[in-house]
């Protein structure tokens, strides 16, 4: 089954400690995007990647990082997490030959609280 | 740059009324424009997408949307809701230059009564 996973979907962590959101999709994408999704303020993009090696920074960059070492995998990493990072984070994929105008597919989204 | 203005957080309707949830967007080139929705606890899906060919989209469940460029809107309808219409819709935009950047609404949730 086509899918993209994130692990874990819920978490509860302390401010400083860090975390990595990881994220694999099995449908051999290139372009891959993290998503903060917040009350109020919908979707913000943080990082995304075109391809394996190539990420740049979205709308939300800071306080996060991402690596692409391999075209399925794409973690999101909190090094020094602080509560302003409480949110919902999902990560999506596509291929990028679809261009803007493909579909993204996204996983079913990761719940971070930080106290 | 390019952005969406979702009119409404919440949208309710009683089931097997219209649904209309109102897009409009600002793009300083033709822009192509999406609908995904969000069901509990899921990530989202693409509902349906406008990319210049016809201006009436038809997408899943029922869905359709029309591109109306003198109003810039992308209003999404349907019909009759149903019980399992209820989620959040997103509206989306991205101008065709540069793959990345596909700019999300903040959101309309529709709670359906029965």
């Amino acid at each position: 089954e086509a899918q993209v996973t994130q692990n874990p979907r819920y978490l509860i962590t302390v401010t400083g400690k860090k975390l990595t959101v990881t994220c694999s999709q099995n449908m051999n994408h290139e372009y891959m995007s993290w998503y903060r999704q917040d009350p109020g303020l919908g979707l913000r993009q943080i990082y995304y990647s075109m391809n394996v090696e190539v990420t740049d920074k979205g709308d939300v960059p800071e306080g996060y990082k991402v690596s692409r070492k391999e075209k399925r995998n794409f973690p999101l990493i909190l090094e020094s997490p602080s509560p302003n990072q409480t949110s919902l984070y999902f990560c999506a994929s596509s291929f990028l030959a679809g261009g803007p105008h493909g579909e993204l597919f996204f996983g079913e989204g990761s719940r971070l609280t930080v106290l | 740059a390019q952005s969406v203005t979702q009119l409404g957080s919440h949208v309710s309707v009683s089931e097997g009324a219209l649904v209309l949830l109102r897009c409009n967007y600002s793009s300083s080139v033709p822009p192509y424009l999406f609908w995904y929705v969000q069901y509990p606890n899921q990530g989202l899906q693409l509902l349906l997408k406008y990319t210049s060919a016809a201006t009436l989209v038809k997408g899943i469940n029922g869905f359709e949307a029309e591109f109306k460029k003198s109003e810039t809107s992308f209003h999404l309808t349907k019909p009759s809701a149903h019980m399992s219409d209820a989620a959040e819709y997103f509206c989306a935009v991205s101008e065709g230059t540069g793959f990345q950047k596909l700019v999300f609404g903040t959101g309309t949730r529709l709670l359906v009564s029965p």
